[in-house]
C-alpha cells in the first residue's frame, strides 16, 4: 500500500459525459501528478500539481482540467468523455515535486475509466 | 523531450532463473532512473532505483545497473519466483523535468 488512494476505482459512463476523479496523495506530500495508462500508450503524464498549484503539463487534453485542494488533495476532471478516453488514470505523489522528476513517485491503484 | 525505450516486451522465465530486462533514454539530462512492478489491477509500486552517481545498487534479489555513457540501465531479477510475474516499467527524470518519461513496459511471466 502506497498511502496514495483514488476514487473511484472503476467507473462507466457514456460519451459526451464529463466526470470527476479523486485522489489523495501520501501524508505529508506537496506534488500530486496524474497519468493516462492506455493500451497501446504506456504511462503517459498528464499535469503535476504542487501545493495547490499547477507546477508541469503533459500530454493533457484542453478538455481534461485538475486542480489541488488546500487539503492537498486534487480531482482530475474529464469532459465532453470519447471512447478513445477509456483507460486506467493513476495518480501519484512525491514528498516535495519542487523538481519532480528526481523524485520519487509513489502510485495510488488507479480508477478505471469505461466510456460507452 | 525524453524518450526511454524499453526491451523485451514479453519475457518467460522458469522458476530459479534470471531476468533481465533493458531500458535506453536519449536525454543526457536524466539523472533519476527507477523501476515499477504493476501487477494486475493495481497501480505501479517503486521496486529500486538509482541515481546518475552511482552505477550498480542491489536489493536482494533485485539489481540495477547505470551506464550513463551509454544512455542505457538494466533491472536484474536473480532467482526469480512465480510472484515476480508482473509488468515492469522502467522510467527516467530528471531536475528539469517535472514527471517521469516511462518506458512501454515488460510482461515478465515466471514459470513454476
Amino acid at each position: 500500500d502506497s498511502g496514495v488512494t483514488q476514487t473511484p476505482k472503476h467507473l462507466i459512463t457514456a460519451t459526451g459525459q464529463r466526470v470527476t476523479l479523486r485522489c489523495s496523495p501520501r501524508s505529508g506530500d506537496l506534488s500530486v501528478y496524474w497519468y493516462q495508462q492506455s493500451l497501446d500508450q504506456g504511462l503517459q503524464f498528464l499535469i503535476q500539481y504542487y501545493n495547490g498549484e499547477e507546477r508541469a503539463k503533459g500530454n493533457i487534453l484542453e478538455r481534461f482540467s485538475a486542480q489541488q485542494f488546500p487539503d492537498l488533495h486534487s480531482e482530475l476532471n474529464l469532459s465532453s468523455l470519447e471512447l478513445g478516453d477509456s483507460a486506467l488514470y493513476f495518480c501519484a505523489s512525491s514528498p516535495r515535486g519542487g523538481t519532480g522528476g528526481e523524485e520519487t513517485q509513489y502510485f495510488g491503484p488507479g480508477t478505471r475509466l469505461l466510456v460507452l | 523531450g525524453e524518450n526511454v525505450e524499453q526491451h523485451p516486451s514479453t519475457l518467460s522465465v522458469q522458476e530459479g532463473d534470471s531476468a533481465v530486462i533493458k531500458c535506453t533514454y536519449s536525454d543526457s539530462a536524466s539523472n533519476y532512473f527507477p523501476w515499477y512492478k504493476q501487477e494486475l489491477g493495481k497501480g505501479p509500486q517503486l521496486i529500486i532505483d538509482i541515481r546518475s552517481n552511482v552505477g550498480e545498487k542491489k536489493d536482494q534479489r533485485i539489481a540495477v545497473t547505470l551506464n550513463k555513457t551509454a544512455k542505457h540501465f538494466s533491472l536484474h531479477i536473480t532467482e526469480t519466483q512465480p510472484e515476480d510475474s508482473a509488468v515492469y516499467f522502467c522510467a527516467a527524470g530528471d531536475t528539469g523535468r517535472r514527471a517521469l518519461t516511462f518506458g512501454s513496459g515488460t510482461r515478465l511471466q515466471v514459470q513454476p
